[in-house]
């Protein structure tokens, strides 16, 4: 079965810290990864997408990187600020129309 | 500058009752789709259409139907409402198909089925 995992549900850290979030994935034969950022009672806004001949890609203070071998990607955000607290999401197109999506981390920036 | 809009946002549903969750997008998307959000289990794909005139089904389309009569609105209706189906749905759609293609969101209906 193909699935994405986030570990860990939440995460929190000092404001102006770099971090990073995590996402597996069980399937190498990918389309298309995104990351999602989700604010409470909201749905959700695309913050990158990386297609899978990329390794990485760049928005701002983000970055999201692919590992497709090791199943793995990961959101890097710098800098961070207390605006950055949310849920982060990661979802998979592993090629049938269909997003997979993982539990997401919720991070919250600590002033 | 709507986007992916639906309604109600908030709805309390007695067992057995029906109801329809609308949504609508006014960016000509071609792909559309329902999500379910659980605690602990992520979004789950419902249903989705790639088109007009064209649906499919996701990965918990069970006492869901959906239809696709035009290109801007894609309903989803709850044939008779259990507490298993109160969740948090979310409405998406994106250019031609979900693959490759950024996707959009709307900002979600609360359902409670008592």
């Amino acid at each position: 079965k193909q699935e994405v995992t986030q570990i860990p549900a939440a995460l929190s850290v000092p404001e102006g810290e770099n971090l990073v979030l995590n996402c597996s994935f069980t399937d190498s034969a990918i389309y298309n990864l995104q990351w999602f950022r989700q604010d409470p009672g909201k749905g959700l806004t695309s913050l990158l997408l990386i297609q899978s001949s990329q390794r990485e890609q760049t928005s701002g203070r983000l970055n999201a990187s692919l590992d497709k071998s090791s199943g793995r990607s990961t959101l890097y955000i710098a800098a961070s600020q207390p605006g950055d607290s949310a849920t982060y999401l990661c979802a998979v197109n592993f090629g049938n129309e269909k997003l997979t999506f993982g539990t997401g981390t919720r991070l919250t920036i600590i002033p | 500058n709507a986007g992916v809009t639906q309604t109600p946002k908030f709805q309390v549903l007695k067992t057995g009752q029906s109801m329809t969750l609308q949504c609508a997008q006014d960016m000509n998307h071609e792909y559309m789709s329902w999500y379910r959000q659980d605690p602990g289990m992520g979004l789950r794909l419902i249903h989705y259409s790639v088109g007009a005139g064209i649906t499919d089904q996701g990965e918990v389309p069970n006492g869901y139907n959906v239809s696709r009569s035009t290109t801007e609105d894609f309903p989803l209706r709850l044939l008779s409402a259990a507490p298993s189906q109160t969740s948090v749905y979310f409405c998406a759609s994106s250019p031609i198909t979900g693959a490759g293609n950024t996707i959009y969101f709307g900002e979600g209906s609360w359902l409670t089925v008592v």
